[in-house]
């Protein structure tokens, strides 16, 4: 079965430092990795996705991700954190193109502080 | 383009009671998924409709239950609810396609709490 594991339910940065957030998946198949944000009362908003075509995955607000097979890792980065970025951030696994049935991590807040 | 609506935003309801949530995907989109968002569990998948047929499910017990219209629309029916059942109900809509380019596009929820 397909799995994502998300290293640190809770995650704080001051502005302008550099965002990590952990996402380590478990997968028999090559698999699709995603990265979403959920803003207060809202619902998911796709950062970036990896199918494939390269190993540097560059997605919306600055954020970009890197597929690493031997640490079956995909991190999700960004150079330098704004207020706007505090949100919970969910990685995601599906093990096809259809991409309907993800299996979620179980997500990191993200905490920014002046 | 019209996003993902979800109606209604908030519902209440008490133990034993069913209930239904509706989903109207970005036109185009033939494809609608539901997942349930909890504290607890956190995402999990609940069923996918395409083209007015279930194409994939996840693992809830059968008072779960779904349908699509030729529409495209949605709708989500929990029966004899429980009180574990209250939580944030996501819709998600996409062409159904597949492939490199397919996106979901979630809407904001329907949060219900069962009493």
């Amino acid at each position: 079965a397909q799995s994502v594991t998300q290293l640190g339910s809770h995650v704080s940065v001051s502005e302008g430092a550099l965002v990590l957030l952990r996402c380590n998946y478990s997968s028999s198949v090559p698999p699709y990795l995603f990265w979403y944000v959920q803003y207060p009362n809202q619902g998911l908003q796709l950062l970036l996705k990896y199918t494939s075509a390269a190993t540097l995955v560059k997605g919306i607000n600055g954020f970009e991700a890197e597929f690493k097979k031997s640490e079956t890792s995909f991190h999700l980065t960004k150079p330098s954190a704004h207020m706007s970025d505090a949100a919970e951030y969910f990685c995601a696994v599906s093990k096809n193109t259809g991409f309907q049935k993800l299996v979620f991590g179980t997500g990191t807040r993200l905490l920014v502080s002046p | 383009k019209a996003g993902v609506t979800q109606t209604p935003r908030y519902l209440i309801k008490t133990r034993g009671q069913q209930v239904t949530l509706s989903c109207s995907p970005i036109s185009g989109h033939r494809s609608v998924s539901w997942y349930q968002q909890t504290p607890g569990q956190g995402l999990q998948f609940l069923f996918e409709y395409f083209s007015e047929t279930q194409r994939n499910k996840g693992n809830f017990p059968g008072r779960f239950s779904g349908r699509q219209f030729s529409n495209s629309r949605s709708e989500m029916n929990v029966s004899t609810l429980e009180l574990g059942d209250s939580a944030l109900y996501l819709c998600a809509s996409s062409s159904g396609q597949g492939g490199p380019n397919e996106k979901l596009f979630f809407g904001s929820g329907t949060q219900l709490s069962v009493l």
